[in-house]
């Protein structure tokens, strides 16, 4: 199946300080990618869309402000937390659907942690 | 608007038993169906889908599920269940192959040796 790699797989920063996590289709283009969120004991919610060469879409309730999303091209979208704060601590999973499958391929999600 | 629903947080079974994983689902028209499996700090691993076609859908690692149109129900199986198999299990909708999925939220399987 279709391979999208997530970086990195976890990471502690500081509160006030921002976070890039990154999604990569690695052998397929994506004209789409899907943000998710999951926290702890919890299923995963929706975030956003992100959209190559347009805006991306947030799902209601989401800071757009905060939660920075770029699809500068057909294999990478990135998400960028902003001014971290511990309750931004979550599990954050990054999804794409390739062409001809009807199935989305997930990353391997990124644990942030803000201290 | 879709949803999904697993009425368990948690099932447990003994190894070599049969294992059942319950979901049901609301969307309107045709619904796209899917299981997925977490393991722990880790994203999901598909393993199996409904789109149309046979009810019954087999899947990766021996898992099958059965597509219930009556019943709105897409429930997860497998016939001799393995300690490896603990892990968390989310059946997820969309209404068509590229739009965000809707999951439901969660079940834990714990497999006892």
């Amino acid at each position: 199946g279709a391979v999208v790699s997530q970086h990195p797989s976890w990471v502690i920063c500081k509160s006030g300080t921002s976070v890039k996590i990154e999604c990569r289709s690695l052998d397929f283009q994506a004209t789409t990618m899907f943000w998710y969120r999951q926290f702890p004991k919890q299923s995963l919610m929706l975030m956003a869309t992100s959209n190559e060469g347009s805006k991306a879409t947030y799902e209601q309730g989401v800071e757009k402000d905060k939660f920075l999303i770029n699809h500068a091209s057909l294999t990478l979208s990135t998400l960028t937390v902003t001014s971290a704060h511990p309750e931004d601590s979550s599990f954050y999973i990054c999804s794409a659907p390739a062409r001809g499958n009807t199935e989305a391929f997930f990353g391997q999600g990124t644990r942030l942690t803000v201290v | 608007a879709q949803s999904v629903a697993q009425p368990e947080d948690q099932v447990n079974v003994a190894e070599g038993n049969p294992l059942t994983v319950k979901c049901t689902y609301s969307v309107s028209g045709n619904p796209y169906l899917f299981w997925y499996v977490q393991y722990p700090n880790r994203g999901l691993q598909f393993l199996l889908k409904y789109i149309t076609g046979d009810n019954l859908v087999k899947g990766s690692y021996g898992f099958e599920a059965e597509f219930n149109k009556s019943q709105t129900s897409f429930h997860l199986k497998k016939p001799s269940a393995l300690v490896s198999d603990s892990a968390l299990y989310f059946c997820a909708v969309s209404p068509s192959g590229n739009t965000p999925l809707v999951f439901g939220k969660g079940t834990r399987l714990s497999v006892i040796a």
